[in-house]
């Protein structure tokens, strides 16, 4: 089945600092999905992206479906950027199921 | 703010007992999709269900069922509960099956001792 990879694990920045967040995929997609958890647990969808650049505030993500890769960028981070980021992909198996990565825990420091 | 509603937020648990765990999905949205998430994974799906009928299942075992009733409400039941089964339990809801756009509930914590 498809492997998704996310980098880098962990990151600790300072606030304000900008950061980028990667997610290899190992086959063809046909959309990818970024997420947010917060520190609480609540999961929100940042960007459904099968290819090309979205923007949302501060936030923006490229997919680059060719090169199997997807980055999040994150500028002027604020504390409530804390959290954990998953990106997920659809399985090659079925249309229902997400595959998702290990994610990349991000901590802004005041 | 999702519009998607878990509850109870906590369960404690015995090994053996049974659970049941509750999603209100956004209004209009026919798809409800469950997940695990163990401390510090991902999530982990375990099904999906399309008006009201199973549209699909992960590597679960049958002790995990599911309901999905029309009022937009739904259900998660796991049986026999054992130790590994301690986890954060999300649904989410969409408007298609599939891997449409997800919105997510706040979850529920289950502890199993």
């Amino acid at each position: 089945g498809i492997q998704v990879e996310q980098s880098p694990p962990d990151l600790i920045l300072q606030e304000g600092a900008n950061s980028t967040l990667r997610c290899n995929f190992s086959d063809s997609v046909n959309n990818l999905q970024w997420f947010h958890q917060n520190p609480w647990g609540q999961l929100i969808n940042l960007f459904y992206i099968p290819s090309g650049t979205k923007q949302n505030g501060r936030l923006s993500a490229t997919t680059v479906a060719t090169e199997r890769y997807s980055l999040l960028y994150i500028s002027s981070s604020q504390t409530t950027d804390s959290g954990v980021y998953f990106c997920a992909v659809p399985s090659m198996d079925s249309n229902y199921q997400l595959i998702w990565g290990a994610g990349t825990k991000l901590i802004i420091k005041p | 703010e999702t519009g998607v509603t878990q509850s109870p937020t906590h369960l404690i648990k015995t090994r053996g007992q049974q659970v049941t765990l509750r999603c209100s999905s956004q209004s209009g949205h026919n798809t409800v999709s469950w997940y695990q998430q163990a401390l510090g994974q991902g999530p982990q799906f375990i099904f999906q269900y399309y008006r009201e009928e199973e549209n699909g299942r992960g590597n679960f075992p049958p002790r995990f069922s599911g309901l999905q009733f029309p009022n937009y409400s739904s259900e998660l039941n796991v049986n026999a509960l054992e130790l590994d089964d301690s986890a954060l339990y999300l649904c989410a809801s969409s408007l298609d099956r599939g891997t449409d756009t997800q919105y997510f509930g706040p979850g529920t914590r289950l502890t199993v001792l």
